[in-house]
This record gives structure tokens, C-alpha cells and sequence, in this order.
């Protein structure tokens, strides 16, 4: 595609359940991220995938969180037992690989998730 | 521990005013620093790139500098309009692939009023 796409925009969900954030990374991009945006904060860094590995999973706040990655191309970040404080706005976003100078991430427009 | 500090906070400025937003690291080994710009909203897009080589690079009214001696950036915006209200961001990048090689600074929030 012509940029990372990811879906849903907007997910509002009760508290207890389980959600699955999607991001559709720019074709041919190897290294994809996740990150964590509360309102008004800076971007939390979950998890970031080279290929379909993920080296640093640092990020991942509880063992509620997981995250995969298939065919080097669409991830899926997992969200199990929602509680309130996971309402944040999830920012995916690619580079053509991790690691090597000069390489520009590109952002998808993130999913905002609400947990009532 | 590496980390990415960015100042100040948050700026108000008048239409057509220049300013200044700074970033200090201490991450290491560097590879590069950018700087990107975040609409409320949407996603950031990245405004410049620069290796440890590079001491300055523009994009349009957006010049970053960069003095890897003391591991300071600034972005200097020049004749602001409204929509350079955004929160803009420095991102460090540590060649050596902590957290994906990608180490951000908190932000700073500009506003610019007419």
C-alpha cells in the first residue's frame, strides 16, 4: 500500500475484554513497531518486529499484551482483559529495516482504543 | 541508560515569529536523529534525518542542526504559521537495536496563535 494502514481508527470496548489492533506496514518494509500514546504523553515503545521476529519486546507492559507478525507484512497487537488504563491511542508504524543508518519510519494514523 | 530530553515542553508563539525547539541525548553508539512533527491526531511525519556527519539540514521553513560533540539538535522554524501547531518529536537512534533502534523524546508542544 501507499502507507501503513491500521485498523480499527477507533475501538471502544468494555472493560474485560479482549481486543486485536491491526497495522498493514508499507509493502516491502522488514522492521515494524508498536507504540503507546496517552493522551497528551509522548510514544511508549512496545514491541518492534524485524521480519517476523520480535528482538525487543522490552515495551510490552503486562502479559496481557502480545503481539505477532506474519509473512513479514501485517501484525496484529493483542490486548487481552482490557482494563482502563490500556485507553490510549496505538501508533504502528515501518522502515525498510531496523538497525541501519539513515532509515526513515513511517507512521500509521493509530488506532484510538476507549475502555469503558 | 539512553534517553532523549526535549525542551521546552510547550511554546506559544505569535504567526510569522521564528522559534527554536531543542533535544538532548545521551544515547549511545548514535546513528542518526530525527525530528518529526505530530498533528493532534494523526501520526508523526518525519521532517529531517542527519547522521553524526551532518551539522545541519532544512526542509522547507524546518532547519534541524545537530552537534554530535555536545549531543544536542535544535529545529529552528522560521516565519511560523498555524499549522505548525503540533507537537514535534526527536527521535534518537541507537545503532545497536535497543527498542528497534529507535529512542523518542517526550515532545514539544507548539502552538501558534494569529
Amino acid at each position: 500500500g501507499a502507507g501503513v494502514s491500521q485498523s480499527p481508527s477507533n475501538k471502544v470496548t468494555e472493560k474485560g475484554k479482549d481486543v486485536e489492533l491491526r497495522c498493514d506496514p508499507i509493502s516491502g518494509h522488514t522492521a515494524l513497531y508498536w507504540y503507546r500514546q496517552r493522551l497528551g504523553q509522548g510514544l511508549e515503545f512496545l514491541i518492534y518486529f524485524q521480519g517476523n521476529s520480535a528482538p525487543d519486546k522490552s515495551g510490552l507492559p503486562s502479559d496481557r499484551f502480545s503481539a505477532e507478525r506474519t509473512g513479514e507484512s501485517v501484525s496484529t497487537l493483542t490486548i487481552q482483559r482490557t482494563q482502563q488504563e490500556d485507553s490510549a491511542v496505538y501508533l504502528c508504524a515501518s522502515s525498510l529495516a531496523a538497525q541501519t543508518l539513515n532509515t526513515e519510519a513511517f507512521f500509521g494514523q493509530g488506532t484510538r482504543l476507549t475502555v469503558v | 541508560k539512553n534517553q532523549v530530553e526535549q525542551s521546552p515542553q510547550s511554546l506559544i508563539i505569535l504567526e510569522g515569529k521564528n522559534c527554536t525547539l531543542q533535544c538532548n541525548y545521551t544515547v549511545s553508539p548514535f546513528s542518526n536523529l530525527r525530528w518529526y512533527k505530530q498533528d493532534t491526531g494523526r501520526g508523526p511525519v518525519s521532517l529531517t534525518i542527519m547522521t553524526f556527519s551532518e551539522n545541519t539540514k532544512s526542509n522547507g521553513r524546518y532547519t534541524a542542526t545537530l552537534d554530535a560533540d555536545t549531543k544536542q539538535s535544535s529545529l529552528h522554524i522560521t516565519a511560523s504559521q498555524l499549522s505548525d501547531s503540533a507537537s514535534y518529536i526527536c527521535v534518537v537512534s541507537d545503532y545497536g537495536g535497543s527498542q528497534g533502534n529507535l529512542i523518542f523524546g517526550k515532545g514539544t508542544k507548539l502552538s501558534v496563535k494569529p
